[in-house]
């Protein structure tokens, strides 16, 4: 069975960079499945942030495009996220996720429990 | 970029009632690709539902989805204590995919 477990700094400085890891248990990151981020701000709904498959490609949302960065280590079995220029609109509960890599699998089929970030100075 | 919206924002019903859930795209989702989940607090969201109307594994019988275009639903045919949640469906059609903000179902 697959577990997913988000880990990284609660509190981030507005300015500064957003990191956080996604330790994968149960499940190769070579597989056919791709890795993915979500979050969940206050107030609002769901947002998918960002995937990547194990060989480096990578989905973005254009919306958080110019300061996600995602990747992968397959050798520690994680991989990664960077969000950089943090706002207080980047206060969330970020969920890491394992998605499918063909059009009818691109859905979230496990999850993380997820894991808050406040940006405050 | 495609846009979910649920309704209603809150649901309370007693044990045993039938309960529907809708998610309504702002345009239509390309090959129906559309997935539910349950997100119970302290828990990881589950997936229940994916490709509109196919039950993910593990699933209760009692959850089933259908719809196609842009109206989507969610029924549980008889409500449970443990159903208690959040509800989210997302549409994987188009990038970017994206979820609707949910439906908290509550047990009146």
């Amino acid at each position: 069975q697959v577990q997913l477990q988000e880990s990284g700094p609660g509190l981030v400085r507005p300015s500064e960079t957003l990191s956080l890891t996604c330790i994968v248990s149960g499940s190769s990151l070579r597989g056919g499945y791709y890795w993915g981020w979500i979050r969940r701000s206050p107030g609002k709904a769901l947002e998918w942030m960002a995937s990547i498959y194990h060989g480096g490609n990578t989905y973005y949302n254009p919306s958080l495009e110019s300061r996600v960065t995602v990747s992968v280590d397959t050798s520690i079995h994680q991989f990664s996220l960077r969000l950089t220029s943090v706002t207080a609109a980047d206060t969330a509960v970020y969920f890491c996720a394992r998605g499918g890599v063909t059009g009818p699998t691109r859905y979230f089929d496990s999850w993380g429990r997820g894991t808050l970030v406040t940006v405050s100075s | 970029e495609v846009a979910l919206t649920q309704s209603p924002g809150t649901l309370s019903l007693s044990p045993g009632e039938r309960v529907t859930l809708s998610c309504r795209a702002s345009r239509g989702v390309g090959s129906n690709y559309l997935a539910w989940y349950q997100h119970k607090p302290d828990q990881a969201p589950r997936l229940l539902i994916y490709g509109a109307s196919s039950r993910a594994s593990g699933i209760p019988g009692r959850f089933s989805g259908s719809g196609s275009g842009t109206d989507f639903t969610l029924t549980i045919s008889r409500l449970e204590p443990e159903d208690v949640a959040v509800y989210y469906c997302q549409q994987y059609g188009s990038s970017p995919w994206t979820f609707g903000q949910g439906t908290k179902v509550e047990i009146k």
